[in-house]
């Protein structure tokens, strides 16, 4: 079974601060990692994803995800938050073989202040 | 290129009809997949395929059918509606690749069943 988890359903910041989303997964076997965003009224799009390498991931909109294998995390990050960002986030796991179903969190509400 | 589209975007049934979303791609993508999701539970996943002709369940299918005689579509049938399955209900596809996973999304379908 996989599994992920999104421990806050909101997250708020003001704009210019750095940002964290936090997600922890449970899988068995290698992970396949994923965020995406859904703004109002839409559909999710993909952000980034971890596969294999290196364990800092580079995305779209200058977002980014850490990858620790030890704690079981994949944070999404951003330096310097825009109000634009303001969104639902979701984390995405699943296991290197077998069918490609995603499992998904339940989402964290991103809040950027002005 | 239109992506992933979905039809009808808001649908209000009584309970026990029955009706048909609609779900087409044209980035030839083998694999397709119907999520519903409800507040706080982020994206379940309903029924999958892997090519025309293949179906699959996913984590919550009862209450819905599905079919894949063309690569293109798609289409959940839901066969007697229950106020349960009041929710928004996304398709996605994704290329043959095993190793992308990466989902691409329709805008989604709102459903009341009253």
């Amino acid at each position: 079974a996989q599994s992920v988890a999104q421990p806050e359903d909101q997250v708020n910041v003001a704009e210019g601060n750095p940002l964290t989303v936090k997600c922890t997964y449970s899988v068995s076997g290698n992970p396949y990692l994923f965020w995406y965003v859904q703004y109002p009224n839409r559909g999710l799009q993909f952000l980034l994803k971890y596969i294999t390498g290196d364990n800092l991931v580079k995305g779209s909109y200058g977002f980014e995800a850490e990858f620790n294998k030890s704690q079981t995390s994949f944070h999404l990050k951003k330096p310097s938050a825009l109000v634009s960002d303001s969104a639902l986030y979701f984390c995405a796991v699943r296991v290197d073989t077998g069918r490609r179903a995603l499992t998904f969190g339940s989402g964290t509400r991103l809040q950027v202040q002005p | 290129n239109a992506g992933v589209t979905q039809t009808p975007k808001f649908q209000v049934l009584k309970t026990g009809q029955s009706m048909t979303l609609q779900c087409a791609q044209d980035m030839n993508h083998e694999y397709m997949s119907w999520y519903r999701q409800d507040p706080g539970m982020g994206l379940r996943l309903i029924h999958y395929s892997v090519g025309a002709g293949i179906t699959d369940q996913g984590e919550v299918p009862n209450g819905y059918n599905v079919s894949r005689s063309t690569t293109e579509d798609f289409p959940l049938r839901l066969l007697s509606a229950a106020p349960s399955q009041t929710s928004v209900y996304f398709c996605a596809s994704s290329p043959s690749s095993v190793n992308t996973g990466e989902l691409f999304f329709g805008e989604g379908s709102r459903l009341t069943v009253l």
